[in-house]
């Protein structure tokens, strides 16, 4: 049983424009929600987290929003860079800290 | 020093060799984490160390063995693995030990394991 799901395993969009990941996960006692960004044949980069006191957290280009009533996160991407071409993964944890990922979004920018 | 470093970068192994997976972090984090991907799979964690010590086994099979020698080293020792292990293996290190809430893991660019 899934207990976090990226439904779109991919993700087209044209350079400039906004890319949108989402990611819904089904426990309310998960409290930290983060996003990393991963290129072929290397490890998974940090990029952007928000507890659950918040619903909008902002960092340049990136922003993540929680919903946590629909226990839904989403990643905005503005403006999408081909740099940005990579797998997002979602992930969650709890009071343990151990982090639950997703199973990962293939965003492509093309130019 | 805001890496984590890990070594080889590529290994090719047979099933009867025994070989080391190494990896580094000199940002003085109190945890160490090993895990294992897939390709089209998210990490799936391995083990935790926490203050050196190891704090969660993944029922992960006897033939993956870890060590961590010091705050800053963490080692997975490979022995006797099968086919169905080839796969990227990745540390990670995080500021808080302790499996600690609100605690970002940084991961270092993973091992490519290739099983024979």
């Amino acid at each position: 049983d899934q207990q976090v799901k990226q439904n779109s395993p991919s993700l087209s969009v044209q350079e400039g424009r906004i890319s949108i990941l989402n990611c819904d996960y089904t426990n309310s006692m998960f409290d930290y929600f983060l996003w990393y960004k991963k290129y072929p044949a290397e490890g998974p980069t940090f990029l952007i987290s928000i507890s659950s006191i918040k619903d909008k957290n902002e960092d340049g280009r990136f922003t993540v929003f929680l919903n946590k009533s629909a226990k839904h996160l989403s990643l905005h991407i503005v403006p999408s860079q081909p740099g940005d071409s990579a797998v997002y993964f979602c992930a969650v944890s709890g009071n343990t800290g151990k982090l639950i990922f997703g199973q990962g979004t293939t965003l492509q920018v093309k130019p | 020093d805001t890496e984590v470093t890990q070594t080889p970068k590529h290994l090719v192994m047979g099933m009867t060799n025994k070989k080391s997976l190494k990896c580094e972090q000199h940002m003085g984090h109190r945890a160490m984490y090993w895990y294992k991907q897939k390709a089209k799979k998210p990490p799936e964690l391995m083990f935790v160390y926490s203050y050196e010590k190891l704090s969660i086994n993944e029922s992960v099979p006897s033939r993956f063995s870890p060590e961590c020698p010091n705050s800053s080293l963490l080692n997975l020792h490979l022995h006797a693995l099968q086919p169905e292990d080839s796969a990227l293996y990745l540390c990670a290190s995080s500021q808080e030990g302790g499996l600690a809430p609100y605690n970002e893991q940084f991961f270092g660019p993973g091992t490519r394991l290739t099983v024979l």
